[in-house]
């Protein structure tokens, strides 16, 4: 039984360089989250794909974030220019089309730290 | 306007001891659901029990219970017979909306539970 998997785990990066991340759902399940998780705070939702279609962003998405989900499957989370603002666990969550109450998965997160 | 209210930063509860982490929230929908989730220090959120709010039992998974006060606004989370590896951070959660539609989790700031022997 797989997961949700993220990649990577960590990544250390410099203020300015752009990060790229991987959210590998649960097969089959269709609809996919990005939260971002900052110290000592709950998750904050980020943006939500049901298939391919991205449906909803929150407004902490910033120009400098984008999320795809080119096939429906696997989804990549990009910053651009990094701030040290970004520094955060970032997580993944996917839930089935047909759940009675639509539980989010949850990966095992990737942790930016930009110095 | 915070939408979910965790007000005990910590908690302490010795091992086979029963604890209850508070929860409290803040919606004008009629039909949404409450979450709670466990997050060890590895990072991952565990799902640990679901109430939605047309529910009229109480959820039970195991040595989870929520305790459901609809009129007061609160979902609190149970957890007897504490073990060992209970300690971590719990958070509750709630997603506006019935299942079927958008499913965005509103988290609050988290209960840190350590369980001592």
């Amino acid at each position: 039984d797989t997961g949700v998997s993220q990649d990577p785990r960590h990544k250390i990066t410099k203020r300015g360089q752009n990060v790229t991340f991987r959210c590998d759902p649960i097969s089959e399940h269709n609809r996919l989250y990005w939260y971002r998780q900052t110290l000592g705070q709950g998750p904050e939702f980020l943006t939500y794909f049901q298939n391919e279609a991205q449906l909803e962003k929150s407004r902490l998405l910033s120009d400098r974030f984008s999320a795809e989900r080119p096939k429906g499957s696997f989804s990549t989370l990009e910053i651009q220019r990094t701030e040290q603002g970004d520094s955060a666990m970032y997580l993944c969550a996917s839930s089935p089309p047909d759940g009675s109450y639509n539980e989010q998965f949850f990966g095992p997160g990737t942790r930016l730290t930009v110095l | 306007a915070q939408k979910i209210t965790q007000t005990q930063p910590g908690m302490f509860v010795q091992e086979k001891e029963a604890v209850t982490l508070d929860c409290t929230y803040d919606t004008s929908d009629q039909s949404y659901g409450l979450f709670w989730y466990k997050q060890p220090s590895s990072g991952e959120m565990i799902f640990l029990i679901y109430q939605g709010s047309y529910d009229e039992q109480n959820a039970t998974e195991g040595r989870y219970s929520l305790n459901f006060q609809k009129a007061r606004k609160s979902a609190n989370l149970v957890i007897s017979a504490s073990q060992l590896g209970d300690s971590a951070m719990y958070f509750c959660a709630m997603r506006e909306g019935g299942p079927q539609g958008f499913q965005k989790l509103v988290f609050g700031t988290g209960t840190r539970l350590l369980v001592s022997p």
